[in-house]
C-alpha cells in the first residue's frame, strides 16, 4: 500500500501570500489530520477531516483552513502568511476518528511540506 | 499548553545501552502512543497502548503506562545508531473529539 504523500515537499513564500498544501491519504482511510511542527511550540494540531467534515480543529487562527474530497484527499490554506507561518506542515491519515474507547486511530504520517514565508 | 510532556528533553546514550524515556499527561486518555520522527520527516508509529493495559512490547521496545499518575515510559534496549531520532507520545482524549495530542519530544542521540 501507498503511503501518504503530501505535495509540494518544499515551498517558499512570502508574507502576505497564500498557500495551499496537498495530503493523499493511504488508501481507504477516511480520516485525515493536519499539524504544524516548529521548534518553539512542537507539534501543534489544526484540524481533522472525516468523510469531508472538519470533525475537530485545534487553536489556529481563521488564516488556516482545510477541506476534504470525496476522495479522502485534503488541502489546506493559509491566507495572508506570516513570517510565524514557516513551519513543517505535516499530514496523517487514518482509518477511523477514533471515537470512543474502542479506537485505535493509529495515524499514518506523510513526510511533510516545509514551508519557508519571508 | 501541550497534554504530554516528555523527559528528558534530550538524552545521549552510548550504543549498546538501553534508552528510557519518559510521558507525562494531563486528562483521562482511551490510548497512548509513541513515535519516532527523523530529523525534519514525518513521524513514524512505534506502538500504542491502551488505557486498560500496563505494559507492551514491540521488538526492542518496551511501553508501559500508568494511569494512576498520568505518566507513561518507552524503552529502547540495545540501542543503535540508527535509533538515532526525536520521540513523541501521543495521547487522545476519553471524549468524542479525536484529535490526537503530541507532547513535546525527547531527542534521543546514539554515540557510536
Amino acid at each position: 500500500k501507498a503511503g501518504v504523500t503530501q505535495t509540494p515537499r518544499y515551498l517558499i513564500k512570502t508574507r502576505g501570500q497564500q498557500v495551499t498544501l496537498s495530503c493523499s491519504p493511504i488508501s481507504g482511510h477516511r480520516s485525515v489530520s493536519w499539524y504544524q511542527q516548529t521548534p518553539g511550540q512542537g507539534l501543534q494540531f489544526l484540524f481533522e477531516y472525516f468523510s469531508e467534515t472538519q470533525r475537530n480543529k485545534g487553536n489556529f487562527p481563521g488564516r488556516f483552513s482545510g477541506r476534504q474530497f470525496s476522495n479522502s484527499r485534503s488541502e489546506m490554506n493559509v491566507s495572508t502568511l506570516e513570517l510565524g507561518d514557516s513551519a513543517l506542515y505535516l499530514c496523517a491519515s487514518s482509518a477511523t476518528t477514533g471515537m470512543g474507547a474502542g479506537g485505535s486511530n493509529t495515524q499514518y504520517f506523510g513526510p511533510g511540506t516545509r514551508l519557508t514565508v519571508l | 499548553s501541550q497534554q504530554g510532556e516528555e523527559d528528558p528533553q534530550a538524552l545521549s546514550i552510548q550504543e549498546g545501552e538501553n534508552a528510557t524515556m519518559n510521558c507525562s499527561y494531563k486528562t483521562s486518555i482511551n490510548n497512548l502512543q509513541w513515535y519516532r520522527q527523523n530529523s525534519g520527516r514525518g513521524l513514524v508509529h512505534l506502538i500504542l497502548i491502551r488505557s486498560n493495559e500496563r505494559e507492551k512490547h514491540s521488538g526492542r521496545l518496551r511501553v508501559t503506562l500508568d494511569t494512576s499518575k498520568k505518566s507513561s515510559s518507552l524503552l529502547i534496549t540495545a540501542s543503535r545508531a540508527a535509533d538515532t531520532a526525536s520521540y513523541f507520545c501521543a495521547t487522545d482524549g476519553d471524549s468524542s473529539a479525536s484529535k490526537i495530542i503530541f507532547g513535546s519530544g525527547t531527542r534521543l542521540s546514539i554515540r557510536p
